[in-house]
């Protein structure tokens, strides 16, 4: 059974900095293109970005609204998808969520989220 | 950036009645290179995460019930319910991921009538 589950969020003030952690598991991590994304209380959804399969070239891909200020790793040897945000705002309060893709879309998989307040 | 819009933004369609949500592209999402669609469908029910239905456009994710079919090519989609159950109540959205950065559409509300 294919499982992702994501931790780290939390309240955080303006400019502050967090990182988040996706552990995977049920599926080949090291061939899944992994993705984030967001969703705004009572709002749509929000691609952050990718990071694609080592044997896919590895690439990373951002957001406009993030780039810049969020960082998008992998460690295959965990099973462990990350993001780190810095310079956070007030706007990107939301649900994340961390997406496998292992072979139909980039979400074919999607964790149960983490929730990140930022708040003064 | 390709933008995605659905029509409607809410739907309320009585029980075993067929259900249509429509996505647009501003730019068409079909590879040219093997003919396909890079154009999916999601639910999202409330309190949970997304849930993959329909991917390529047509072709249904495994264990998705027939009653839920997708079509269309190019920059126009459908997703369609043929017979609504109770527990289709939720809110669809269609992404494209065609091209960085992958967008969704805003969303459709489908409620029972």
């Amino acid at each position: 059974e294919v499982q992702l589950v994501e931790s780290g969020g939390g309240l955080v003030k303006p400019g502050g900095s967090l990182r988040l952690s996706c552990a995977a598991s049920g599926f080949s991590f090291s061939n899944a293109c992994m993705s984030w994304a967001r969703q705004a209380p009572g709002k749509g959804l929000e691609w952050i970005g990718r990071v694609k399969s080592k044997s896919d070239g590895g690439t990373i891909d951002y957001a406009a609204p993030v780039k810049g200020r969020f960082t998008i790793s992998r460690d295959d040897s965990k099973n462990t998808l990350y993001l780190q945000m810095n310079s956070l705002k007030t706007e990107d309060t939301a649900m994340f969520y961390c997406g496998a893709g292992t072979g139909a879309t980039d979400f074919d998989y999607w964790g149960q989220g983490t929730l990140v307040t930022v708040s003064s | 950036d390709i933008v995605m819009t659905q029509s409607p933004d809410s739907l309320a369609v009585s029980l075993g009645e067929r259900a249509t949500i429509n996505c647009k592209s501003s730019q068409s999402v079909l590879k040219r290179s093997n003919n396909k669609n890079y154009l999916a469908w999601y639910q999202q029910k409330p309190g949970q995460p997304p849930k993959l239905l329909i991917y390529r456009a047509s072709t249904r994710e495994s264990g998705v019930p027939d009653r839920f079919s997708g079509s269309g090519s190019g920059t126009d989609f459908t997703l369609t319910i043929s017979s609504l159950q109770a527990e289709d109540v939720a809110v669809y959205y269609c992404q494209q991921y065609y091209s960085t950065p992958i967008t969704f559409g805003q969303g459709t509300r489908l409620e029972i009538k």
